[in-house]
């Protein structure tokens, strides 16, 4: 497709184990964005990629939390050692460079039980 | 550091008339750009409008106008003749530009219902 896609749209896991989140942006854009949403929520910045540059991880709650870009193309936000509070919707966004908006995908809904 | 702030967590309005929601934000860098997000019930994140911080204009993308008062920091989004499918999350963000980077952060949302 030619939108931002995100895999797993769901996930249910158990406290304590990994999770890897996928996000493949739209072709030729050079920044990629990772965002979480809790219930009822706004948007909480995680990090940032753009090109080759080093990403801006300023956003990440705690080190369980990395995300590498390979190729600069897919992304893979990694959480380790799952908690309750982790439970939230993990929004990943593509942009070209120099571009206005950014470009959402659908999300994926993220339970840790 | 950026702060975007949406004071109205919700904002009821009547069919066909407009609405005001408001946004106020920080920054240092003098060079920036201010966006307007809906999400409605689905989850999707649907961009509205843009406002450069140079722009000497208010932008506007049809029903949808943006109140930039630079020298208050506002960026107010306006919705004329409100429709039944407004009402949804909507989202002020804020990218900074030049040596800030591009990193995007997002108020806390108002949430809109429009009444028939």
């Amino acid at each position: 497709g030619a939108g931002v896609s995100q895999s797993p749209s769901n996930k249910v896991t158990e406290k304590g184990k990994d999770v890897e989140l996928r996000c493949d942006p739209i072709s030729g854009h050079t920044a990629l964005y990772w965002y979480r949403q809790s219930l009822g929520q706004g948007l909480e910045f995680l990090i940032y990629f753009q090109g080759n540059s080093a990403p801006d991880k300023s956003g990440l709650p705690s080190d369980r939390f990395s995300a590498e870009r390979t190729g600069g193309s897919v992304s893979t936000l990694t959480i380790q050692r799952t908690q309750q509070e982790d439970s939230a919707v993990y929004l990943c966004a593509s942009s070209p460079r120099q571009a206005r908006e950014a470009f959402f995908g659908q999300g994926t809904r993220l339970t840790v039980v | 550091a950026q702060k975007i702030t949406q004071t109205q967590p919700g904002m009821f309005v009547q069919e066909k008339e407009a609405v005001t929601l408001d946004c106020t934000y920080d920054t240092s860098d003098p060079s920036y750009g201010l966006f307007w997000y809906k999400q409605p019930s689905s989850g999707e994140m649907i961009f509205l409008i843009y406002q450069g911080s140079y722009d000497q204009q208010n932008a506007t993308e049809g029903r949808y106008s943006l109140n930039f008062q630079k020298a208050r920091k506002s960026a107010n989004l306006v919705i004329s003749a409100s429709q039944l499918g407004d009402s949804a999350m909507y989202f002020c963000a804020m990218r900074e530009g030049g040596t800030g980077g591009f990193k995007t952060i997002f108020g806390a949302g108002t949430r809109l219902f429009v009444k028939a």
